[in-house]
């Protein structure tokens, strides 16, 4: 069974703060990562990808990949209360994979 | 470029009715998947399709479902009969290929009583 596990939250952070929000999947033949934001009632909406070790930045996002780890994350810089919502991370080997996804509060 | 369309939006239904859930993809996309979300299981994965042709059902419940993708613009997930643990929201996405970045529709939120 192909997973994917993410802490299930909620993460409380102050607005203007670092949010930091992580992924671990067990399929070792993962090729390429991505995270979803999904506000209440609303559908997945992408936020980033990232095929390769290492950071990949994009505005206030940044995604990290650590393949010998087996491990994603997405730092979410200068945190906006727009920001809150569920953060879903996905990969995908034979097959797309996401995990629980973590939802983040920022707080004015 | 629209993006993936669904209908419809909310539907609710006894049980024991057939229920049947539409998408269109994205214009090019050649590939096709079908979600089920709900708080307890989160997003699953029940079935998708490249180029048509179903690939992978073994996210599909049981036998009352079943989908169908007669040609690259529209798919159908159907359910027969209906039960209450099907109530969900249900997403079709959408990719330019299998690997890829997936598009997802608003969603149909099915409830079944």
């Amino acid at each position: 069974q192909k997973e994917v596990e993410q802490n299930s939250g909620p993460l409380s952070v102050p607005e203007g703060a670092i949010a930091s929000l992580n992924c671990t999947y067990s399929d070792r033949g993962s090729q390429s990562f991505f995270w979803y934001r999904q506000y209440s009632g609303k559908s997945p909406e992408l936020i980033m990808f990232i095929y390769s070790n290492g950071d990949k930045e994009d505005g206030r996002f940044t995604a990290q990949l650590n393949k010998a780890s087996q491990y994603v994350s997405l730092l979410i810089r200068d945190s906006q209360p727009s920001d809150s919502a569920t953060y879903l991370c996905a990969a995908y080997g034979q097959n797309f994979v996401f995990g629980p996804g973590t939802r983040l509060s920022v707080l004015p | 470029d629209a993006g993936v369309i669904q209908s419809p939006r909310h539907e609710v239904t006894e049980m024991g009715q057939e229920v049947t859930l539409r998408c269109k993809p994205i214009s090019g996309h050649n590939s096709l998947f079908w979600y089920r979300q709900t708080m307890m299981r989160g997003l699953e994965l029940l079935i998708y399709f490249n180029n048509n042709v179903p690939i992978d059902d073994s996210g599909m419940p049981e036998d009352r479902f079943s989908a169908k993708m007669p040609n690259a613009s529209f798919s159908t997930l159907k359910i027969q009969p209906s039960e209450p643990r099907d109530s969900a929201v249900y997403f079709c996405a959408s990719s330019f290929r299998h690997q890829e970045t997936q598009y997802f529709g608003p969603g149909t939120r099915l409830l079944v009583l």
